[in-house]
């Protein structure tokens, strides 16, 4: 069965310096992995995906993710925060019957 | 067109009321799904209309009822909720099963 690990439920960065959000990735098969963004009180923005193309990823918003077979990991990055960035984090991935799998969220906050 | 539209965007009902929720996309997506999302929590499938079929029902409890008029429209039918019921309620559509999901900002649901 298909599941992601989100390895830090909060991570704390000063702005203008960049972020790392953590995720592992259990599959039988080769991945459609995702990373979903959500603001307060919003719904959930595709930040970007990976399908078995290039493996690494870049999305909206300056970050990228980048898929390792080898490592199960697929974390997301961005070379500079801004406060804007502050927001709940989910790294998805689909299994076998097209559903999605969540994590369980990582909490990025950006300190001025 | 490349949104999903949720109304209304807060709903508070009492446990004897009946409401509705409200889903609509103009992307031409083929499945529509229904979520809710208790805070600090990631979201929860719980229902997929495919080709405006009831595909999955992730055993929900039948005081929640989806209806799919047509292929645009995707409507969730509230009556004898619990306080536990309230959460927010998201609706996403894609272009097939496998397809990445569109989320809708949501309705914040309170049951008192």
């Amino acid at each position: 069965a298909q599941s992601v690990t989100q390895l830090d439920s909060h991570v704390s960065v000063s702005e203008g310096t960049p972020v790392l959000l953590r995720c592992n990735y259990s599959s039988s098969y080769s991945p459609s992995l995702f990373w979903y963004v959500q603001h307060p009180n919003k719904g959930l923005q595709l930040l970007l995906k990976y399908t078995s193309a290039a493996t690494l990823v870049k999305g909206i918003n300056g970050f990228e993710a980048e898929f390792k077979k080898s490592e199960t990991s697929f974390h997301l990055t961005k070379p500079s925060a801004h406060m804007s960035d502050a927001a709940e984090y989910f790294c998805v991935v689909m299994d076998s019957s097209y559903k999605l799998i969540f994590g369980s969220g990582t909490r990025l906050l950006v300190r001025p | 067109d490349t949104e999903v539209t949720q109304t209304p965007k807060h709903l508070v009902m009492g446990m004897t009321n009946k409401k509705s929720l409200k889903c609509e996309q103009h992307m031409g997506h083929r499945a529509m799904y229904w979520y809710k999302q208790k805070a600090k929590k990631p979201p929860e499938l719980m229902f997929v209309y495919s080709y405006e079929k009831l595909s999955i029902n992730e055993s929900v409890p039948s005081r929640f009822s989806p209806e799919c008029p047509n292929s645009s429209l995707l409507n969730l039918h509230l009556h004898a909720l619990q306080p536990e019921d309230s959460a927010l309620y998201l609706c996403a559509s894609s272009q097939a099963n496998l397809g990445q999901r569109t989320f809708g900002s949501g309705t914040r649901l309170t049951v008192v």
